[in-house]
């Protein structure tokens, strides 16, 4: 399968329990951020993301919270599922003038 | 709806050759990206194009260079092949400037 990076941390978790990946970003001026899903051998899907004017959005068993003042990122995973198993990345931008910057990834390993 | 599209799925070259990277964005989508995905780097951004221009621009030597055609369809051609260029090479698109969607990504391996 697809290797994305030999020195990831790595997250593992008990199928069931609740994952919280983390990540600091690197520009205090970034006001979007988004968090991505890459399992082996696809590209990276997008999972939920959030705009500096919040610090807390939900989706479906998913959450982001966002901490400005100390860079902090985190995504929050109830009731982990083997199919969780993957890299997740943040990446970071300043709407509408900049590409995205991505953190280096968090391997979640679900033990069944 | 359909996603966004690369070709080809794997591509073979040796070293001193040159590879077309192909991407078709989501449907109304007018923005491509480009990014590099080596082992051990996360992924690097390389290009941006919007409305047929180059927007932006990664910290990649000019033998990375692309285009965006006016049906908003990309190509990423990378020149003068070396080994360190083998890697994953995905291409995103967006209407906006920021939710960016991935395709699954063309392995390139240089020999």
């Amino acid at each position: 399968g697809e290797s994305v990076g030999l020195h990831l941390p790595t997250l593992s978790v008990q199928e069931g329990d609740n994952s919280i990946i983390n990540c600091a970003y690197s520009n205090s001026a970034s006001d979007y951020f988004i968090w991505y899903k890459q399992e082996s051998g696809k590209g990276p899907q997008f999972i939920i993301d959030i705009r500096s004017n919040m610090d807390k959005r939900q989706g479906q068993r998913v959450t982001v919270l966002l901490n400005k003042t100390v860079k902090h990122l985190s995504l929050q995973i109830a009731a982990t599922q083997p199919g969780d198993s993957a890299v997740y990345f943040c990446a970071e931008t300043l709407s509408g003038n900049t590409p995205l910057v991505f953190g280096k990834g968090t391997r979640l390993s679900v033990i069944a | 709806e359909a996603g966004v599209t690369q070709s080809p799925t794997h591509l073979i070259k040796t070293r001193g050759q040159q590879a077309t990277l192909r991407c078709s964005p989501i449907s109304g989508h007018t923005s491509v990206y480009w990014y590099q995905q080596a082992l051990g780097l996360g992924l690097q951004f390389l290009l941006w194009y919007d409305e047929g221009e180059e927007r932006n621009r990664g910290n990649f030597p000019p033998r990375f260079s692309g285009r965006q055609f006016p049906n908003y369809s990309s190509e990423l051609n990378v020149n003068a092949l070396e080994l360190e260029d083998s890697a994953l090479y995905l291409c995103a698109s967006s209407q906006r400037a920021d939710t960016q969607y991935f395709g699954p990504g063309t392995r390139l391996t240089v020999l």
